[in-house]
């Protein structure tokens, strides 16, 4: 059962413009949320990160937006760059053993065109 | 900064056989992360380590799979008796304790290929 789900397996964007990430999750018990970014050959690498009390987080060109009733977030990325251009991971986390433990969708792939 | 070290990067060994492979966390991080990736999938959590007490373990970690961490610094996780299915990237990551939401800094992974 995939409780984080990423229905979006690739999505194709014009540069300038605006990339929409969808997530949705399953489990009530998650309480924050991240995005990572991830290149070929590289490890993720942390994008941006929202706590359920929040329903909106910023950091320059990327925004997470949380709609807790809906179970779903967004990424904004405006406007996007060709070196935008990877796999980005949503992930939902819940407290286990003292740390947050992400529970990770498939990813989408972003091809931002020049 | 010189980041989560991750060695080997890649490895191919046959089947039955024992692997293991080390990470290194940045320096600070006391706590320490293993997954796995799958082709088309999402990094899975497999234990996490503060310090070197392993603190949480999923059960996508069999007992042919174990994780150290003796000195709080590097940590193994060594496979043994290794299976086709055991093929994936092995990914660490590392973070601070203090603030419970910190996230975590991955390394490059070690891709493990089962012959």
């Amino acid at each position: 059962d995939q409780q984080v789900k990423q229905n979006s397996p690739s999505l194709s964007v014009q540069e300038g413009r605006i990339s929409i990430l969808n997530c949705d999750y399953t489990n009530s018990m998650f309480d924050y949320f991240l995005w990572y970014k991830k290149y070929p050959a590289e490890g993720p690498t942390f994008l941006i990160s929202i706590s359920s009390i929040k329903d909106k987080n910023e950091d320059g060109r990327f925004t997470v937006f949380l709609n807790k009733s809906a179970k779903h977030l967004s990424l904004h990325i405006v406007p996007s760059q060709p070196g935008d251009s990877a796999v980005y991971f949503c992930a939902a986390s819940e407290v286990r053993g003292g740390s947050y433990i992400p529970t990770f969708g498939r990813g989408t792939s972003l091809i931002v065109h020049p | 900064d010189t980041g989560v070290s991750q060695n080997p990067r890649h490895k191919i060994t046959k089947r039955g056989q024992n692997v293991t492979f080390r990470c290194d966390p940045i320096s600070e991080h006391n706590r320490l992360y293993w997954y796995r990736q799958t082709l088309g999938q999402g990094p899975e959590f497999l234990t996490y380590f503060q310090n070197e007490a392993q603190l949480e373990k999923s059960r996508l970690l069999s007992d042919r799979f174990s994780a150290e961490r003796p000195k709080g610094s590097f940590s193994t996780l060594e496979i043994q008796r290794t299976e086709q299915g055991d093929s994936a990237m092995y990914l660490c990551a590392s973070s601070l304790v203090g603030r419970v939401s910190q996230p975590q800094h991955f390394g490059d992974g070690t891709r493990l290929s089962i012959l």
